[in-house]
């Protein structure tokens, strides 16, 4: 399985300030993803880091706000913009595709992030 | 559209004992995918076990196994000889598949089901 490793693990941040997530991964992966779980809520799909172009984005989320980057294989970063209490949730990198299979999708440990 | 339901908003379970957590899915796709997660407190998803549509038999897992059964669009996770730490929250989520695509590696999930184990 893929070891995943995200920084920070957690933060507390004022409103209208900016977080960058980091995800990392200990081999080359085809497919990265950013998800968010909101508080007491399941898990959804913020967007598809693609490697060497622009990421693709879900409904109702908007490169502005969530930009992307994905810079080789095994690296990606998430940045929450503009920060509002609403933006307090749980942030997973997940991979998909490890080991030439698709039949796993792993996620990394989280980054929890609070908003005042 | 395609959606995962999760009926058990929570299960107490006694130690040793087993559980069945319940899962439907709704898609018109033929190839999809169906994964179980466990998150305990400290909020990571942990990838528990995957059932393939074109898969013949049920997967297992160690404990954990999945009753797939097709025709009812469910996949129900099994936990067997329970131990305190199965306490956590379990997702079941479903790969959407797109046409002409291997797959999207886009999840959905169900809202989860909370598992209590008393010792």
């Amino acid at each position: 399985s893929a070891v995943i490793s995200q920084k920070p693990s957690r933060d507390i941040c004022q409103r209208g300030t900016s977080l960058t997530i980091q995800c990392q991964v200990d081999s080359q992966v085809t497919m990265m993803f950013w998800y968010r779980q909101q508080p007491g809520q399941s898990l959804t799909l913020i967007a598809t880091a693609n490697q060497g172009s622009e990421a693709t984005y879900e409904s109702g989320f908007v490169i502005d706000k969530f930009p992307i980057s994905r810079p080789n294989l095994t690296f990606s970063t998430l940045t929450v913009s503009n920060m509002s209490p609403e933006d307090s949730s749980i942030y997973l990198c997940s991979v998909g595709g490890t080991g030439g299979t698709l039949e796993t999708q792993y996620f990394g440990p989280g980054t929890r992030l609070l908003v005042l | 559209a395609q959606k995962i339901t999760q009926t058990q908003p929570g299960m107490f379970v006694q130690e040793k004992e087993a559980v069945t957590l319940d899962c439907t899915y709704d898609t018109s796709d033929p190839s999809y995918g169906l994964f179980w997660y466990k998150q305990p407190s400290s909020g990571e998803m942990i990838f528990l076990i995957y059932q393939g549509s074109y898969d013949q038999q049920n997967a297992t897992e160690g404990r954990y196994s999945l009753n797939f059964q097709k025709a009812r669009k469910s996949a129900n996770l099994v936990i067997s000889a329970s131990q305190l730490g199965d306490s956590a929250m379990y997702f079941c989520a479903m790969r959407e598949a797109v046409q002409g695509s291997s797959n999207t590696g886009k999840l959905i999930f169900g809202q989860g089901t909370t598992l209590q184990v008393k010792p």
